[in-house]
């Protein structure tokens, strides 16, 4: 069965950082191009981040360009969320998502495959 | 401020069918054929219903149904069931520097 499972949410204070993991199981990460998803409390989806099958092609929404890093270790099948400089409009839960279709970008083939969440809150 | 625009709010009654619309601009929606509608139950994950604009995942019913027309998308569930009642959300490309993006949501009720 596919799987993902975030981990890594804790309460931060503004200016810290944090990284979030996601490991799969049931297909190889090498072979899907994987995205970050975030959900403000009682907010809507919004898109953060997708690493491609090669993992060279990097993507981010404007909102954490320069801040998130996305990135993952294929010999542990886990994708990684690095977080600087948290900020309380980053506070969320976050998703990771596999895109449907393998060779495929989230926004072709959707994102077929998610994991339960994981909890970041940014408060003083 | 979501980039796609959608009702907040629709409901049926059981049988009935509704349509749930998604509103962007030709960059986004009207641009490209990468539209998608996820389906999210109360505390769930979000569920991939929709890809494509009109291509359903295996094991999504029939009952679900979309289309596309100019800058606007839009989701239908025919025969309207008690567990069809849940937050909608359709989502584009938006291109190489926006990348995804998602619609602010619709709660649907079944009456």
């Amino acid at each position: 069965e596919v799987q993902l499972l975030e981990s890594g949410g804790s309460l931060l204070q503004p200016g810290e950082s944090l990284r979030l993991s996601c490991a799969a199981s049931g297909f190889a990460l090498r072979t899907s191009a994987m995205s970050w998803v975030r959900q403000g409390p009682g907010k809507g989806l919004e898109w953060v981040s997708s690493i491609g099958v090669s993992g060279v092609k990097l993507y981010y929404a404007d909102s954490v360009k320069g801040r998130f890093t996305i990135s993952r270790d294929i010999s542990k099948n886990t994708l990684y969320l690095q977080m600087n400089s948290l900020r309380a409009e980053d506070t969320a839960v976050y998703y990771c998502a596999k895109s449907g279709g393998g060779d495929c970008w989230p926004y072709q083939c959707g994102m077929d495959v998610w994991g339960q969440g994981t909890t970041v809150t940014v408060s003083s | 401020q979501s980039a796609l625009t959608q009702p907040p709010s629709a409901s049926g009654s059981p049988g009935q069918s509704v349509a749930i619309s998604c509103t962007g601009t030709s960059s986004d929606v009207g641009g490209y054929n990468y539209v998608s509608w996820y389906q999210q139950h109360p505390g769930k994950a979000p569920k991939l219903m929709i890809y494509e604009v009109n291509k359903r995942p295996s094991g999504v019913p029939d009952r679900f149904s979309a289309s596309k027309s100019g800058n606007t998308a839009s989701l239908t569930v025919s025969g309207l069931q008690a567990e069809d009642e849940a937050d909608y959300f359709c989502s584009s490309y938006a291109g190489i520097n926006n990348f995804v993006v998602f619609g602010g949501g619709t709660k649907l009720t079944v009456l």
